[in-house]
């Protein structure tokens, strides 16, 4: 496609509640990221992938965060067992290359999840 | 935890006027980058500078780079409403890219 797609916009999950969150990157695009930004702050790292490889997945707050990309193109990033913290814009971005070359990443539009 | 600092975070101007935003970061780069983020929406790339390069420009927007003071400075020159956004710088460590906490820029009509 034109851009990064992620769906859906916005979740609303109950505590302890289970979700999923897509990420459609452009096609072909070989790095994926996955971000979480908190109301009135800058994005946080939460994972890496390079094709279908999770290179980096320090920033995963807990184990109860998972993310995977098993063909290298479409990627999931699940929650289980929501709690309040996790409200937050969830944010995905994606580039051709590994270095995301003079045109930077482009970003989809986020899902805002919020947990009640 | 996020690598860069924007300074200021909230900048109000008028129409016209010119924008001017910072960052400062902590470690060595390859290069630096800044975004563009309107309120519910993803991040914008608007430009990347290279360690090696001082000033890049591209239309309003001129990007100064300081290695040896680890800073940066984001010129919107001539501002339009439609200017009015977050902006956010990044910096690439590893395999992540640390952004800041964004100055958030009114443009008032």
């Amino acid at each position: 496609g034109a851009g990064v797609s992620q769906s859906p916009r916005y979740k609303v999950a109950k505590r302890g509640q289970d979700v999923a969150l897509r990420c459609d990157p452009i096609s072909g695009h070989v790095s994926l990221f996955w971000y979480q930004q908190a109301l009135g702050q800058g994005p946080e790292f939460l994972t890496y992938f390079q094709n279908e490889a999770q290179l980096d997945k320090s920033g995963l707050p807990s184990d109860r965060f998972f993310a995977e990309r098993p063909e290298g193109s479409v990627s999931t990033l699940k929650i289980q067992r929501t709690q309040q913290e996790d409200s937050a814009v969830y944010l995905c971005a994606s580039s051709l290359g590994v270095w995301g070359g003079g045109d930077g990443y482009t970003f989809g539009s986020g899902t805002r999840l919020t947990v009640v | 935890s996020q690598q860069g600092e924007e300074d200021p975070q909230a900048l109000s101007i008028q129409e016209g006027e010119n924008a001017t935003m910072n960052c400062s970061y902590k470690t060595s780069i390859n290069n630096l980058q800044w975004y563009r983020q309107n309120s519910g929406r993803g991040l914008v790339h608007l430009i990347l500078i290279r360690s090696n390069e001082r000033e890049k420009h591209s239309g309003r927007l001129r990007v100064t780079l300081d290695t040896s003071k680890k800073s940066s400075s984001l010129l919107i020159t001539a501002s339009r409403a439609a200017d009015t956004a977050s902006y956010f710088c990044a910096t690439r460590g590893g395999n992540q890219f640390y952004f800041g906490t964004g100055t958030s820029l009114t443009v008032i009509p």
